[in-house]
């Protein structure tokens, strides 16, 4: 069975800064894609980014970026210039192919991000 | 166009009830997906249902049950309901398009549930 582990439950960062949200996995596929959501206290689950583990490039969504180790089983995401509404909780997700085409997401605990202003 | 709707939003039950929620999915939308989550637990994988057939399903007891319509709106269903049924249960919508792998989940606001 696949896990996700997000090793920190909060973390806050000042306006305007960076901020790096780890991730890291185990699955014995190798193909598979991975995740990050956002649930925003108004509790809507958001799509951050996604990344494809066959793409070895890093995805990027305007100020969020990931660092893919594949080997490594690591899923980091990198907000920059953070602003007020990243405040929320992010979760990052693995899924692969569960058979008659369908795809579960398994999710990790999530981590707390605060924006200070 | 509109997002994936659940009703209702926030309802309070006894023990021994039963409780069926509604999920509403994005137009095109013929994936529909459940998850339950709890602050213990985290978010768990329920179920998946695709042109009205359940094709995935989660460890969960048979009192948690689903099904699906021909307009792809979905329910889902929880018997003789416990303490521990207490959670956010949300729904989420894909295109679901085979070819494509896995596709983009897009949530509704989810069904808070509390059970006394």
């Amino acid at each position: 069975a696949q896990t996700v582990t997000q090793s920190q439950p909060e973390m806050s960062v000042q306006e305007a800064e960076t901020v790096t949200l780890s991730c890291t996995y185990d699955t014995s596929e190798s193909n598979y894609y991975l995740f990050w959501y956002k649930q925003p206290p108004s509790r809507q689950m958001i799509l951050v980014i996604r990344q494809e583990a066959y793409k070895q490039q890093n995805a990027t969504e305007n100020r969020f970026s990931v660092n893919f180790q594949k080997a490594a089983k690591s899923f980091s995401l990198k907000i920059s210039d953070s602003q007020l509404g990243d405040t929320a909780m992010y979760f990052c997700a693995f899924t692969s192919y569960s058979g008659a085409g369908s795809y579960q997401l398994t999710f990790g605990k999530g981590t707390k991000l605060s924006v200070i202003p | 166009k509109a997002g994936v709707t659940q009703t209702p939003r926030y309802l309070i039950k006894t023990r021994g009830q039963q409780v069926t929620l509604s999920c509403s999915p994005i137009s095109g939308h013929r994936s529909v997906s459940w998850y339950q989550q709890t602050p213990g637990q985290g978010l768990q994988f329920l179920f998946e249902y695709f042109s009205e057939t359940q094709r995935n399903k989660g460890n969960f007891p048979g009192r948690f049950s689903g099904r699906q319509f021909s307009n792809s709106r979905s329910e889902m269903n929880v018997s003789t309901l416990e303490l521990g049924d207490s959670a956010l249960y949300l729904c989420a919508s894909s295109f679901a398009r085979v070819t494509s792998g896995a596709n983009v989940l897009t949530f509704g606001a989810g069904s808070r549930l509390t059970v006394l």
